[in-house]
């Protein structure tokens, strides 16, 4: 089956330095993988996806993400964090066909920006 | 521009009764899913459906049902109510796996169970 693995809970960044959070997926096939936001409160907002082609995808509000097949890996990145990045971010594999056409989510990283 | 609604938005119920979540999506997509938020757990996949008169079972299902008698429409029932319940239920809609399958999703239902 697949999932989608998060390590850190909890991440805390100073405004203006960059971000990384981490993702690793299991699947057997070409993943569909996208990172959603979500602030407190709200729902879900899209920021980035990858379904093929290149595997550095640019996003909404400065975030990239790029897909490593080697590590089973889809990393969001952003070169410097505003304080209105505080949020919850999740990220997410698009299992098809064999898989059930299920969209299964990892258990997401609160992410707090210190002034 | 409605895109994925979902009512109600708030309930509290007693334990033992039952409800239905009802959540509609304007966009003619064919895959509707339901998803219950606790903290620390993410987003775990209680139904979903790949279409009009077809249901299958996420992550978490136990508890719940659900229909799709209308595509535009993906209803998620509690026959019996149960404190565990207490959550935060998102529905979601996406075009399915030909084209582009970005999932679109409700603001949330807050159910409380006492």
């Amino acid at each position: 089956a697949q999932s989608v693995t998060q390590p850190d809970i909890h991440i805390t960044v100073s405004e203006g330095a960059s971000l990384e959070l981490r993702c690793n997926y299991s699947y057997g096939a070409t993943p569909y993988l996208f990172w959603y936001v979500q602030s407190p409160g709200q729902g879900l907002q899209l920021l980035l996806k990858y379904f093929s082609g290149d595997t550095l995808v640019q996003g909404i509000k400065g975030f990239e993400a790029e897909f490593k097949r080697s590590q089973s890996s889809f990393n969001l990145r952003k070169p410097s964090v505003h304080w209105s990045d505080a949020a919850e971010y999740f990220c997410a594999v698009l299992g098809v066909r064999e898989y059930g056409n299920k969209l299964v989510f990892g258990a997401g990283t609160i992410l707090r920006v210190k002034s | 521009n409605a895109g994925v609604t979902q009512t109600p938005k708030f309930r509290v119920l007693k334990t033992g009764q039952s409800m239905t979540l009802l959540c509609a999506q304007d966009m003619n997509h064919e895959y509707m899913y339901w998803y219950r938020q606790d903290p620390g757990m993410g987003l775990r996949l209680i139904h979903y459906s790949v279409g009009e008169g077809t249901t299958a079972k996420g992550e978490v299902p136990d508890g719940y049902n659900v229909s799709r008698l209308k595509k535009q429409n993906f209803l998620l029932g509690l026959e019996s109510a149960a404190p565990s319940q207490t959550s935060v239920y998102f529905c979601a809609s996406s075009r399915g796996r030909s084209g582009n399958t970005e999932a679109f999703f409700g603001q949330g239902t807050r159910l409380t169970v006492v």
